[in-house]
């Protein structure tokens, strides 16, 4: 079982949808969360960084932490076909000098 | 916020000749920086933490004679790809934190083609 798991898509919805993306993790050691979103050949972007379970909210953007069921989510709402991007799940069990363990990312195509 | 800067943004070089490609945090001070390797339609794969005035880390499977990381202060770090062939055609991107409790911030990568 690989250490995080998030389903790749493709996924494709209309503009104004509210898209939901997930990953799960069986490491209990991680304690710190974030969603990157990265446009082709492009660096990924930090969309939300959260440490502790339940849900923070950034705009159209709400991440959720669930730790006893090692399982986020990213909702976005509103979605606007400048979302279209790869998502990418990351977490660590420690501070500023521990690596990141990324999920796989998911490929989101918003039509207009 | 923070702002990691990666150059050059694209490069492409001979079989057999070396390419630098810089890391440099802007606006805070970076101990760590990790430097990855992205391939077609997949995900970041590590392959070194670098540390302020300490050897970098290296992955399990990375050459370290081949990449070379020189993390020579707080905001700088390097990554030369020494001997470059045609496999080693990739995306490089690196990442720093600004702290403790901040997630990481990417540079935009760097495109090496070797021909």
């Amino acid at each position: 079982q690989k250490e995080v798991e998030q389903d790749p898509g493709p996924l494709s919805v209309p503009e104004g949808a509210i898209v939901s993306l997930n990953c799960t993790y069986s490491n209990s050691a991680f304690q710190y969360f974030m969603w990157y979103r990265q446009y082709s050949r492009k660096g990924p972007e930090l969309l939300m960084y959260t440490y502790s379970s339940g849900n923070k909210e950034d705009g159209r953007f709400t991440a959720q932490v669930d730790k006893s069921s090692k399982y986020i989510s990213l909702f976005i709402r509103d979605s606007q076909p400048s979302d279209s991007a790869t998502y990418l799940c990351a977490m660590k069990s420690g501070g500023s000098n521990y690596k990141l363990t990324f999920g796989k990312g998911t490929l989101l195509t918003v039509n207009p | 916020g923070a702002v990691v800067s990666q150059h050059p943004s694209r490069v492409i070089c001979k079989s057999g000749t070396s390419v630098k490609i810089e890391c440099r945090s802007l606006d805070f001070q970076a101990t760590t920086m990790f430097w990855y390797r992205q391939f077609p339609k997949q995900s970041l794969m590590l392959m070194a933490t670098s540390n302020e005035g300490s050897k970098a880390t290296y992955e399990q499977g990375v050459e370290k004679d081949k990449f070379l990381i020189n993390h020579a202060s707080l905001t700088l770090s390097t990554l030369t790809v020494t001997s470059a062939h045609p496999e080693d055609s990739s995306f490089y991107i690196c990442s720093a934190a600004m702290g403790t409790e901040d997630g990481y911030t990417f540079g935009s990568g760097t495109r090496l083609t070797v021909v």
